[in-house]
């Protein structure tokens, strides 16, 4: 059965400063890896969508990597703002639809 | 006007009722699926559809049913609702495409209260 592990949990950062978050699962048997964002209360918005086949994928100030085979992922903020203060979820799909990891909850200080 | 709706955003109910949460989408994809978000829990998948004559259980199908009326229209029922069913409810859609991607794209939720 495929596992999702983010860590951390929480992060809290001063404006400015780049980060990474990480985001670990079990079976290396994945289609793709899929990165959210999700504001308090509200649904979730997809950031970046990397395929089995890619190593990564940017997107502005967000950089996604993944290697398949030792069953990791990274999302990579540049120059963090306050206004990317939320929990970002990573999600894999293998043989089964999106499996989630539990989120790591982002708080950016001004 | 928003790809994914779903209706209601929100609502209260007691135990022992009958609840429908409904999701349209406007995107033209094949697939789609509802999910439950639990604080520390993460989303869990209840059910998806890769079509309109396709059925497929989740992790957590007991106690919902789903049916799917049309290509945009994929609704989750509670038959009897029970307090452990209070969460946030997703509704999302796919289409696996030219690429094969199968990205997927989520309504904003409704929140369910069961008393």
């Amino acid at each position: 059965k495929q596992e999702v592990t983010q860590i951390p949990a929480a992060l809290s950062v001063p404006e400015g400063e780049n980060l990474v978050l990480n985001c670990s699962f079990t079976d290396s048997a994945i289609y793709n890896l899929q990165w959210f964002r999700q504001d308090p209360g509200k649904g979730l918005t997809s950031l970046l969508l990397i395929q089995s086949s890619q190593r990564e994928q940017t997107s502005g100030r967000l950089n996604a990597s993944l290697d398949k085979s030792s069953g990791r992922s990274t999302l990579y903020i540049a120059a963090s703002q306050p206004g990317d203060s939320a929990t970002y979820l990573c999600a894999v799909t293998g043989n089964t639809p999106l499996v989630f990891g539990k989120g790591t909850r982002l708080s950016v200080i001004a | 006007d928003a790809d994914v709706t779903q209706t209601p955003r929100n609502r209260i109910t007691k135990t022992g009722k009958r609840i429908m949460l409904e999701c349209s989408q406007t995107k033209g994809h094949d697939r789609m699926y509802w999910y439950r978000q639990d604080p520390g829990l993460g989303l869990q998948l209840i059910y998806y559809s890769f079509d309109v004559k396709d059925i497929n259980k989740g992790e957590i199908s007991d106690g919902y049913s789903v049916s799917r009326q049309a290509q945009a229209k994929f609704s989750l029922s509670l038959e009897s609702a029970i307090p452990n069913q209070t969460a946030l409810y997703f509704c999302a859609t796919s289409d696996t495409g030219l690429a094969g991607n199968n990205e997927q794209f989520f309504g904003p939720g409704t929140r369910l209260t069961v008393l």
